[in-house]
């Protein structure tokens, strides 16, 4: 079956340290997705690429960042420079105007 | 700027319909409009989406407005597993979709 993997489930951090979330997708889509969601939030987005090697920042990118060297892969790096990085994170795919594949989520916390 | 306007939050009974509405007011002629509804802890699961005409699949139908400002998302049975926040999102470019904050449905027995 086709879909969006996203590992791991729960992630721990330690603060001052950086931690890349996993997003895979064997759904043939050319656009990728991450965005952040806290609780009783909606979803905002963090980054997104349209096409391989080329990403664009979205509405809250400062102390995050990705690349976008396979159309399968879409790796998060949630960096230091994140002053709050405890949040539920969300891996999506699309390809045309078809809508979007989420993944499962990642839930991350800074101990 | 929020693109959608949405209740906050919405009860049902079980087995009856439901009527989900979004105001969209800002709405240009090339944006679809898209519902995804949410579980917790899950990914939005996208339900439905159109863009002048109304639209039905097996989950749910949407009715949008003929000056296509407002929508309604219809569940025509809610079931305890419709219970879920529903996003309504305006689509206004190929590949940059906005949630806002979505509508809490809350279904009883």
């Amino acid at each position: 079956d086709g879909g969006i993997t996203q590992s791991p489930k729960y992630l721990f951090r330690k603060e001052g340290q950086n931690v890349t979330l996993s997003c895979e997708q064997n759904l043939n889509h050319d656009a990728m997705y991450w965005y952040r969601q806290d609780p009783g939030q909606g979803l905002r987005l963090i980054y997104y690429s349209q096409i391989v090697n080329d990403f664009q920042k979205g509405d809250i990118a400062e102390g995050y960042s990705v690349s976008r060297e396979k159309k399968e892969s879409f790796p998060l790096t949630v960096t230091s420079a994140q002053k709050n990085p405890t949040a539920f994170y969300l891996c999506a795919s699309s390809q045309g105007y078809a809508g979007y594949t989420f993944g499962s989520g990642t839930r991350l916390t800074v101990v | 700027d929020a693109k959608t306007t949405q209740p906050n939050s919405m009860e049902s009974n079980e087995e009856e319909p439901v009527h989900l509405p979004c105001n969209h007011s800002t709405i240009s002629g090339t944006d679809y409009i898209h519902w995804y509804r949410q579980l917790p802890s899950q990914g939005p699961e996208y339900v439905i989406h159109g863009l002048t005409s109304n639209v039905n699949n097996r989950m749910a139908s949407l009715a949008i407005a003929e000056d296509r400002k407002s929508s309604t998302l219809i569940l025509h049975r809610a079931t305890l597993r419709d219970a879920a926040v529903y996003y309504c999102i305006l689509m206004y470019n190929n590949n940059d979709m906005r949630f806002g904050a979505g509508t809490r449905l809350t279904v009883k027995p």
